[in-house]
C-alpha cells in the first residue's frame, strides 16, 4: 500500500504561470516532507522541505504548503520556467524511521514556452 | 562540496553474474543510504548506514544483496546471481545528522541492465 501518493502522473503549464504539484500521504507518523526534482539520467535534486510543525515554507519561486489534517502537501512554482520541466517527487520521513525517505511515484512537469 | 559520486554509471551484465557498485558520499556526511528506482516509480529504500554500522534494511534487500561501508567512508552494494528483475537505477544518498529530519543528497545513480 502506497504511503505517499502523487495522483497526477503529468502536468503541463505555460511559461510564467503557476505550477501546482500535489501529494497525499497516509501515515500520520510522517513529520518531515521534501520535494525533489529529477532530470533524466541524473539523481534527484533537493528542492525544498517542510517540517510538520509548519504549514508553509518558501524558497524563492518555490513554496510548499502542508495541511496535516488532510494529510496533503503541495508545491507551488511561480513563475514557472521551461528549465523547471522535470519529474518532481514528493517524499516523507517519519518519527523513528531513521530517516529513510518514502517517495511518491512522481509527477512529470512540462513548462511550455 | 564535490557531491555524491557513484561508479559505474552504467552496468550491463548477464543473468547469474555478480555486480558491485560503489558510492562515495559527501565527505563529512555520517549517514549513507541506498535506494532502487524502477521505471515509473519513485526511489525505494534499500538500506542505510550511520558511519560504518548498517542500521536498517528494507524487505526489498534479499539475501543476494549485501552492502558495506568500511571505515564509515565509501560504500559498496553487491548483487550476487543477478536476475532480470534486478534491472533498475541504484541510487546512493548521504546526509549529516542524528535524526531523520535532514535533507538527503543523491548521487547520479548506477543504471543496471541484466540481460
Amino acid at each position: 500500500d502506497q504511503q505517499v501518493k502523487q495522483n497526477s502522473p503529468s502536468l503541463s503549464v505555460q511559461e510564467g504561470r503557476i505550477s501546482i504539484l500535489n501529494c497525499d500521504y497516509t501515515n500520520s507518523m510522517f513529520d518531515y516532507f521534501l520535494w525533489y526534482k529529477k532530470y533524466p539520467a541524473e539523481g534527484p535534486t533537493f528542492l525544498i522541505s517542510i517540517s510538520s510543525i509548519k504549514d508553509k515554507n518558501e524558497d524563492g519561486r518555490f513554496t510548499v504548503f502542508l495541511n496535516k489534517s488532510a494529510k496533503h502537501l503541495s508545491l507551488h512554482i511561480v513563475p514557472s520556467q521551461p528549465g523547471d520541466s522535470a519529474v518532481y517527487f514528493c517524499a516523507a520521513s517519519g518519527r523513528g524511521s531513521q530517516g529513510n525517505l518514502i517517495f511518491g511515484k512522481g509527477t512529470k512537469l512540462s513548462v511550455k514556452p | 562540496d564535490t557531491g555524491v559520486s557513484q561508479n559505474p554509471r552504467h552496468k550491463i551484465t548477464k543473468r547469474g553474474q555478480n555486480v558491485t557498485f560503489r558510492c562515495d558520499p559527501i565527505s563529512e556526511h555520517n549517514r549513507l543510504y541506498w535506494y532502487r528506482q524502477t521505471l515509473g516509480q519513485g526511489p525505494e529504500f534499500l538500506t542505510y548506514f550511520q558511519n560504518e554500522a548498517q542500521l536498517e534494511k528494507s524487505r526489498l534487500l534479499s539475501d543476494r544483496f549485501s552492502a558495506e561501508r568500511p571505515k564509515g567512508s565509501f560504500s559498496t552494494l553487491e548483487i550476487q546471481r543477478t536476475e532480470q528483475g534486478d534491472s533498475a537505477m541504484y541510487l546512493c544518498a548521504s546526509s549529516l545528522g542524528q535524526t531523520g529530519s535532514t535533507r538527503q543528497y543523491f548521487g547520479p545513480g548506477t543504471r543496471l541492465t541484466v540481460t
